[in-house]
């Protein structure tokens, strides 16, 4: 039962566009849902977050967008660099249950 | 300055050994997870202990033990182990009382069962 899921396992861009990354999810109950990036042979880095009562949280050249109607979420980044080339990781929590749910990774490619 | 360290990073071994894997934060935070990934790259929570009290325990065999000395280390410990435990390992921890729920990772442990 994937709670959260990323169905593009991997995604190529040129340096200097938009790169989004989709998300989705089956559990109403999540309040909270962040992005992870991760590089080769590291851990998972927080990237940004956002609560379910939000639609929109923007840090730098990162923004979250929350379409809880659809259970959607996406993460823009503007402009891509060749240095953010890494797996992004989507994961949402349900509050009272401490437990961090991830979606299976998307492969960022920034071509320079 | 290591926020989230574990040792070791790599750790290669012959099925039916017993090892272990340890875990140190000094972000002073009171919540720490044990989350493996397996060979499709799924990430997923195992173990949560707050305050070195064990409060997340995800269907894991009982084959694996963690152990949490104080609440800046949480250890794991794995018993007669099998080709599917193969796998990275990470430790991570998380403060008590903010928002946003970031959880910090460390560096991760690849785990080679022979």
């Amino acid at each position: 039962d994937q709670q959260v899921k990323q169905n593009s396992p991997s995604l190529s861009v040129q340096e200097g566009r938009i790169s989004i990354l989709n998300c989705d999810y089956t559990n109403s109950m999540f309040d909270y849902f962040l992005w992870y990036k991760k590089y080769p042979a590291e851990g998972p880095t927080f990237l940004i977050s956002i609560s379910s009562i939000k639609d929109k949280n923007e840090d730098g050249r990162f923004t979250v967008f929350l379409n809880k109607s659809a259970k959607h979420l996406s993460l823009h980044i503007v402009p891509s660099q060749p240095g953010d080339s890494a797996v992004y990781f989507c994961a949402a929590i349900r509050g009272a249950t401490n437990k961090l749910i991830f979606g299976t990774g998307t492969l960022l490619a920034v071509q320079p | 300055d290591t926020a989230v360290s574990q040792t070791p990073k790599y750790l290669v071994t012959q099925m039916g050994n017993d090892k272990s894997i340890k875990c140190e934060q000094n972000l002073g935070h009171d919540t720490m997870y044990w989350y493996k990934q397996d060979s499709k790259k799924f990430l997923k929570i195992m173990f949560s202990y707050n305050n070195k009290e064990l409060i997340i325990n995800e269907t894991v065999p009982n084959r694996f033990s963690p152990k949490s000395p104080d609440k800046a280390h949480l250890n794991l410990h794995i018993n007669s182990l099998e080709l599917g435990d193969s796998a990275v390992y990470f430790c991570a921890s998380r403060p008590a009382g903010v928002t946003g729920n970031e959880q910090f990772f460390g560096p991760g442990t690849r785990l080679t069962v022979l």
